[in-house]
């Protein structure tokens, strides 16, 4: 069974720093996806960044990038210029991918509460 | 914008009483799945469903099932409800084979928060 590790159960970061966010995984399959989601106080989960584990290239969304290193079984969130609406809980989040049917669900790390002090 | 609707934002129940949560869909996802929310515990997965009528267990299926009768809809039901099963309950869908555009993402609701008295 896979499992998602979050290290860093609160951070803070002053506003227009940079942060990271650490995240491992284990797992012994070789086809999978790695998630960042993030849950803003009172509000749904959205989707921040996502990588596909067979692409060595780290993903990029805006502010927000990811540090993917598949043999250490590491992924990391680094957010630019921090901004108060970052302010959320953050969780890491592991997919196996199956070609043939696309079920698997997604399992979650325990998460990091992100607080951007102004 | 996908929607992902949960019926109740708030609700508190007594102990035995049986709860039902619904939540609906809008994007025709074929997979949709309960996740129990609770602090330093992350999300668990309760059950899924990946077709109409189908059911899977998750991690934590104990004293709750579902119904899934409709694509849109996916219902987490409490039998008998017990003051351990108190908790933030999130409903996420998300397309099913990979060649339907399965990038993984899960859509999810605002959540329901369950306080079991």
């Amino acid at each position: 069974a896979q499992t998602v590790t979050q290290s860093q159960p609160e951070m803070s970061v002053q506003e227009a720093e940079t942060v990271t966010l650490s995240c491992t995984y284990d797992t012994s399959e070789n086809n999978y996806y790695l998630f960042w989601y993030k849950q803003p106080p009172s509000r749904q989960m959205i989707l921040v960044i996502r990588q596909e584990a067979y692409k060595q290239q780290n993903a990029t969304e805006n502010r927000f990038s990811v540090n993917f290193q598949k043999a250490a079984k590491s992924f990391s969130l680094k957010i630019s210029d921090s901004q108060l609406g970052d302010t959320a809980m953050y969780f890491c989040a592991f997919m196996k991918h199956e070609y043939d049917s696309g079920n698997t669900p997604l399992v979650f790390g325990k998460g990091t509460r992100l607080s951007v002090i102004a | 914008d996908v929607k992902v609707t949960q019926s109740s934002r708030y609700l508190v129940k007594r102990t035995g009483e049986k709860v039902f949560l619904e939540c609906v869909q809008d994007m025709d996802h074929e997979n949709m799945f309960w996740y129990r929310q609770d602090p330093g515990l992350g999300l668990r997965l309760i059950y899924f469903s990946y077709d109409v009528k189908m059911k899977e267990k998750g991690d934590i299926p104990e004293g709750y099932s579902v119904s899934r009768e409709k694509k849109e809809r996916f219902s987490l039901i409490l039998e008998s409800a017990s003051t351990n099963q108190t908790s933030m309950y999130l409903c996420a869908s998300s397309y099913g084979l990979a060649g339907r555009g399965n990038t993984g993402e899960l859509f999810f609701g605002e959540g329901s928060r369950l306080t079991v008295l």
